[in-house]
């Protein structure tokens, strides 16, 4: 079945830092790749998607590259602030159907 | 536009009593997905709902949890008979219609957190 595997937390940095999460995932046909970002207390957000191969999804200064080849759609950021703090789910969806999620990354910044 | 509203957001009962979690998508989504966070862990799909049908209902477990989504009025999830296993926050999320589905993000709620005690 498909299924999304992502780097296990919590993973903490100084700020300013530069950022990488990692995520594989498993499924049959072209499926979307997303990840949703959820702050203390809240619900998820989006922060980026990709819908076929080689496309990069990209928001507030986050990257990630949909990898057909290596299967993957890893998170960056290039200099990360403490406001980045948060965990981080990727996820994937293949069909008219539900979206399936990583077990979350924690996110911690320092000042 | 209103995002996805549930309701309540915080949820106290007594093992044995019944949870009632609603959700009202966003203005035009007919899509409705239910997922349970429990303490420190991921999204676990529970149950997807189209306008009076269940499509996927594979994470549902077998006793004490239902969901329906009527023509008119929100998603309901119910918990009858409540344990403290089921402490844990339920979100609910909306998509568009089928047609542009694949290629289109979930609008998440705020979640319920349901605490038994």
């Amino acid at each position: 079945g498909n299924s999304v595997t992502q780097m296990e937390g919590p993973v903490t940095l100084s700020e300013e830092a530069f950022l990488t999460i990692n995520c594989t995932y498993t499924a049959t046909g072209y499926p979307s790749l997303f990840w949703y970002v959820q702050y203390p207390g809240e619900g998820l957000q989006l922060l980026l998607k990709a819908t076929k191969a080689d496309d990069k999804g990209s928001n507030k200064g986050f990257e990630a590259t949909y990898r057909k080849e290596t299967t993957s759609f890893h998170l960056e950021k290039g200099s990360v602030q403490v406001s980045d703090s948060a965990v981080y789910f990727c996820a994937l969806r293949s069909s008219a159907s539900k979206i399936i999620f990583g077990s979350g990354t924690r996110l911690s910044i320092r000042p | 536009n209103a995002g996805v509203m549930q309701n309540p957001r915080h949820l106290v009962r007594r093992r044995g009593q019944e949870a009632r979690l609603r959700c009202s998508p966003m203005k035009g989504h007919s899509h409705v997905y239910w997922y349970r966070q429990l303490p420190e862990e991921g999204l676990k799909f529970m149950v997807y709902l189209q306008k009076e049908n269940i499509i996927d209902e594979s994470g549902m477990p077998k006793e004490r949890f239902s969901a329906e989504f009527p023509k008119e009025g929100p998603s309901i999830l119910r918990i009858q008979q409540v344990v403290r296993g089921d402490s844990a926050a339920y979100f609910c999320a909306s998509s568009p219609p089928t047609g542009r589905t694949l290629n289109t993000e979930a609008f998440f709620g705020q979640g319920t957190r349901l605490t038994v005690v």
